[in-house]
This record gives structure tokens, sequence and C-alpha cells, in this order.
């Protein structure tokens, strides 16, 4: 199975600052990595699809980058609806696979 | 708009069979280019893949489960269900129903049931 690590496990941050998550694979998944944004309670909701292909209605504050084993979610403005923890999935090779999550709280 | 949700019991006793069902509405399980897929999460765990099925009856499931998944299709109700034998506490988690699509880029999940509480114990 391909393992997912993200880093940091979580992170304070303010309403406004620009807060980068790393996820890293333990083999190469090319361009088949996946975020998902979930909130307590809640399903975990598709952000970013294939590295960088924002999931429609998701504000252009998010963004995604990377290639092979090393990706970063981006979040250029954090709004405080933005608090929640995130997720990497990689969808190159079956199972299927999720990072632990980063949990991102206010500071 | 999809929308997907899951039904059946919170809690199963340690060694029987959870059995989970996901009624697909807006949409139907037979559109071709989706897979119709099972996921949990468990403080334990994190979020697991547990398999996928196709309307034809396809499916695909994770090895870690062994043969303890059953992942069944009724296209005429439009829904798809999951059965697990052989329950243990380390089984007790959040189960979700997921669609995942061809159309966006392969093995992402798109859409989401709300989830579902399954307790395993006595």
């Amino acid at each position: 199975d391909i393992q997912m690590t993200q880093s940091p496990s979580s992170l304070s941050a303010s309403v406004g600052d620009r807060i980068t998550i790393t996820c890293r694979a333990s083999q190469s998944v090319s361009s088949y990595l996946n975020w998902y944004q979930q909130k307590p309670g809640k399903a975990p909701k598709l952000l970013i699809y294939g590295v960088s292909s924002l999931q429609s209605g998701v504000p252009s504050r998010f963004s995604g980058s990377g290639s092979g084993t090393d990706f970063t979610l981006t979040i250029s403005s954090l709004q405080p609806e933005d608090f929640a923890t995130y997720y990497c999935q990689q969808s190159y090779s079956p199972p299927w696979t999720f990072g632990q999550g980063t949990k991102v709280e206010i500071k | 708009q999809v929308h997907l949700q899951e039904s059946g019991p919170g809690l199963v006793k340690p060694s029987e069979t959870l059995s989970l069902t996901c009624t697909v509405s807006g949409g139907s399980v037979s559109s071709g280019g989706f897979y119709w897929s099972w996921i949990r999460q468990s403080p334990g765990k994190g979020l697991e893949w547990i398999g996928y099925i196709y309307y034809t009856g396809n499916t695909n499931n994770n090895p870690s489960l062994k043969s303890r998944v059953t992942i069944s299709v009724d296209t005429s109700k439009n829904e798809f269900s999951l059965k697990m034998d052989s329950v243990t506490a380390a089984d007790t988690a959040v189960y979700y129903c997921a669609r995942m699509g061809q159309h966006l880029v392969r093995g992402c999940f798109d859409i989401w049931g709300q989830g579902t509480l399954v307790t395993v114990s006595s």
C-alpha cells in the first residue's frame, strides 16, 4: 500500500494568514493526488483533485501543487470557515489511501 | 444534484455481520463512469477506503479487510450495500458511502453521504 504522510499534524493560524500543508507519498503517485476538507461531524468534502484542479465551488484561495511524491495545499488568506481538518488522498494505485490529516486551528 | 444516504444498524455485536445500505438520489447508480464506494473513519486508523462497486457488479476491495467485505448493488432500488463479517471492536467507525468517478480524476471521491456511526459492542 502507498503510505501518505502529512505535516504538520496540526497548526494554529490567524484569519488572513497564508498556510501550507505538506503531503508525502511513500512512492510516486504521479498526479493522482486529491485534497479534502472535513469539519466536525461532517463528511469530507473534495477540495482539489489531480494535484491542482479546484473542485467546483471551491474558493480560489485554495491551491495545490507538487508531483511524484511531494505535494502541498496552500490557503492564501485563511478565512473563518477554513478552520477544519485537511486530508490528502492518493488515487494512483488501489487501495486508495489517505493521509492522517492536518487540523487547522484558530490562533 | 446527486445525494447519498447511509442507513443501517448503529450497534452490532462482536462476531456478527455489519450491514449498511447507501441510497442514491438525484442520479442513477447505473450511470456509467461512476464507482460506488464505502469508506470508514475511526480515531485509530483515520480514513480507510473499504471498497467500491460498479453498476455491472464489478468490485474492488481493500485487501486489508480480506474476505470479510461484500459490496453489492441493486440497480432497481438505486442503492448499494456493504456487508462486513466477523466484526470486532476495531470495526467501530463512522461509515461513509461515496461516489468515485473518472470525470474529474481517477479515484477521487466527489460526493459523500453524511456518514453513519457503527459501534461494535456486546
